[in-house]
């Protein structure tokens, strides 16, 4: 079985701009959560959806947001692109609510 | 808020050492806790996933506890290898969200 996938794997945006980043969970997830690594914070928790409904957002600013399709991929959406929003962004599905979260590789973002 | 503190920071360690890594928490009232490792520009691995009912959970040479009165977990690697190198993160699932500590940076030495 396939893990969960996350494209592009690595990022260089300049301030400013937006960049969309994408999860496949695996087959037969629907949970899909979103967190941002940084070395200085560790791993912040930005949002959980599942069956397509957003449950749960973590304590960022509304210029992060995302959505869950109807195949239970997601995808995040970063706008007006800071310094700070330099990270790590690592996707994790379960098959169910309180599960087992099995994380994807992360795509590595870098701001200039 | 749920609070979760990993000691020790870092710790390093001959290999064939036994090992504990402890992770503790302020809210009670939880789920499920999970331990991951994970290696340096990868993603996490999930290693053990204790429930709230449970006392521990074992798998291979990996031992995790839980005391919820106390807040507290531990995960005993026995007879550990320079495989096991890595950085191990306890997290807490209270029904919101994963809430993760900083993690303990292992390294095993041969």
């Amino acid at each position: 079985k396939a893990g969960v996938t996350q494209t592009p794997r690595y990022l260089i945006k300049t301030r400013g701009q937006q960049v969309t980043l994408s999860c496949s969970p695996i087959s037969g997830h629907r949970s899909v959560s979103w967190y941002q690594q940084t070395p200085g914070q560790g791993l912040q928790f930005l949002f959980e959806y599942f069956s397509e409904t957003q449950r749960n957002k973590g304590n960022f600013p509304g210029r992060f947001s995302g959505r869950q399709f109807s195949n239970s991929r997601s995808e995040m959406n970063v706008s007006t692109l800071e310094l700070g929003d330099s990270a790590l962004y690592l996707c994790a599905s379960s098959i169910d609510l309180q599960g087992v979260q099995f994380f994807g590789p992360g795509t590595r973002l870098t701001v200039l | 808020k749920q609070e979760v503190t990993q000691i020790p920071a870092a710790l390093s360690v001959p290999e064939g050492e036994n090992l504990v890594l402890n992770c503790s928490f302020t809210d009670s009232a939880i789920y499920n806790l999970q331990w991951f490792r994970q290696d340096p520009g990868k993603g996490l691995t999930s290693l053990l996933l204790i429930q709230s009912s449970q006392r521990e959970q074992t798998s291979g040479r990996l031992n995790a506890s839980l005391d919820k009165s106390s807040g507290r977990s531990t995960l005993y690697i026995a007879a550990s290898q320079p495989g096991d190198s890595a950085t191990y993160l306890c997290a807490v699932d209270s029904g919101y969200a994963l809430n993760f500590g900083k993690g303990t940076s292992l390294l095993v030495t041969p």
